[in-house]
């Protein structure tokens, strides 16, 4: 089983929908990312929690919210979606034992479509 | 404002060749991290460089941070079809794992 697990991996829907990315996650880790990921621009970084009470915005986090409902679950909701939003999202988790080099660890992705 | 420029962003060559991949910045980094990417997959991290002027190998690949810890250097030698991947550097600014990526180097190797 995956590590790191986000549902749905593909999603077409309309401008204007509210939209659900889940991402959960067994490997016991505080720290959950989500990003984005569009051609020519690497990943960008939405919000960021390193722990159940902290939630932080990331590089391009308009027209985004997160829900951290537990350690293991990390949720990124489009209230209302638009088509600029059409991307891959990807979810990605790391331990926040030591200061840094920590790894990152990613889910498949979630490749949404805004129509 | 993107802070970590990737060159080339996309490279083809035959197997057996050799290839450098750069990852530039204006900013210092406490680390900086080369992950890999699949298609359908997620990245997934090859190696993390902290010191400036660290050289890191991993089998055919080497990894090279700078001496001022801007910039980093990936180093294929005699490539194979199985180093086809997108690759993506990330420095982390503060210490604290909040990362920034590269705009990534797409590597088709052919056989």
């Amino acid at each position: 089983d995956a590590d790191v697990t986000q549902t749905p991996r593909n999603r077409i829907t309309k401008t204007g929908k509210r939209i659900m990315l889940e991402c959960s996650q067994t490997k016991g880790h505080d720290r959950m990312y989500w990003y984005r990921q569009d051609p020519g621009l690497g990943l960008r970084l939405i919000y960021y929690s390193f722990d159940v009470k902290d939630i932080n915005k990331g590089e391009i986090s308009d027209g985004y919210s997160v829900s951290r409902q537990a350690q293991a679950k990390f949720s990124l909701s489009l209230e209302s979606a638009i088509p600029n939003q059409t991307a891959l999202y990807f979810c990605a988790t790391s331990s926040a034992e030591g200061k840094d080099n920590q790894p990152q660890h990613f889910g498949d992705g979630t490749r949404l479509s805004i129509l | 404002t993107q802070l970590l420029e990737q060159s080339p962003q996309f490279l083809s060559i035959q197997e057996g060749e050799n290839l450098t991949v750069y990852c530039n910045s204006s900013s210092v980094f406490s680390s900086l991290q080369w992950y890999r990417q699949e298609p359908g997959e997620g990245p997934v991290l090859l190696v993390t460089v902290v010191t400036g002027g660290e050289v890191k190998k991993l089998k055919r690949l080497t990894f090279q941070f700078g001496d001022a810890r801007k910039d980093s250097s990936l180093h294929i030698t005699a490539a194979q079809p199985g180093d086809t991947g997108l690759y993506l550097c990330a420095g982390d600014e503060t210490g604290f794992q909040k990362l920034v990526f590269g705009t990534g180097t797409r590597l088709l190797v052919s056989p």
